[in-house]
């Protein structure tokens, strides 16, 4: 049972180029979520999901976006990486009300 | 929208001494209130968490208060372990996971 697994764990990116993170959760868990972790701001929600083939954003969806064609994976896509979005990104999975399970993160770096 | 501010931002304990961190939030309509803690370049992780109808809950050295007239809910640790070193955030959710914001974050060191 591994859990949220997120891929890959590190990434440089230059500015313009695009890439996707891939977060994989075998508990069979309705909700899925992306956020990022910047220092002093905490956790910020980009976009979540409620079920398989929906999607909605949170708090900070500027420059990224997510589908979810199969229940268990959740991408983040960023179509034109820029600076700004260096940062930590972290999947998680729930059930409805339910604590958020974690994976364990991708460090982007955008030069 | 919500809004949740946490303090301090760092803290530093002797081991063996206790801990508080405090965290205010903004909506009067926000009734779950978790804490995570995230080690070291790990994943955060549930360690405690408290709904609105309930004023305190405790686990072994963990425990949190509610109050709900202040808007002000607060994580406490007692008998600290170097193992409590870590970084802590509180949250608020007036719904679902979907609705949660979080804290800034305190990093809390234990001195030997």
């Amino acid at each position: 049972n591994a859990g949220v697994t997120q891929t890959p764990k590190f990434r440089v990116l230059k500015t313009g180029q695009s890439m996707t993170l891939l977060c994989a959760q075998d508990m069979n868990h309705e909700y899925m979520y992306w956020y990022r972790q910047d220092p002093g701001m905490g956790l910020r929600l980009i976009h979540y999901s409620v079920g398989e083939g929906t999607t909605a954003k949170g708090e900070v969806p500027d420059g990224y976006n997510v589908s979810r064609l199969k229940k268990q994976n959740f991408l983040l896509g960023l179509e034109s990486a820029a600076p700004s979005q260096t940062s930590v990104y972290f999947c998680a999975s729930s059930l409805q009300g339910t604590p958020l399970h974690f994976g364990n993160g991708t460090r982007l770096t955008v030069t | 929208g919500e809004n949740v501010e946490q303090h301090p931002s760092t803290l530093s304990v002797q081991e063996g001494d206790s801990a508080v961190i405090k965290c205010t939030y903004s909506d009067s309509a926000s009734n779950y209130f978790p804490w995570y803690k995230q080690e070291l370049g790990k994943r955060p992780q549930l360690i405690i968490d408290i709904r609105s109808n309930v004023g305190e809950k405790k686990d072994q050295r963990i425990a949190v208060t509610l109050n709900k007239t202040a808007k002000h809910f607060s994580l406490h640790i007692t008998e600290t372990q170097p193992e409590d070193s870590a970084v802590y955030f509180c949250a608020a959710s007036m719904g679902g996971n979907e609705k949660l914001t979080f804290g800034t974050g305190t990093r809390l060191t234990i001195i030997p």
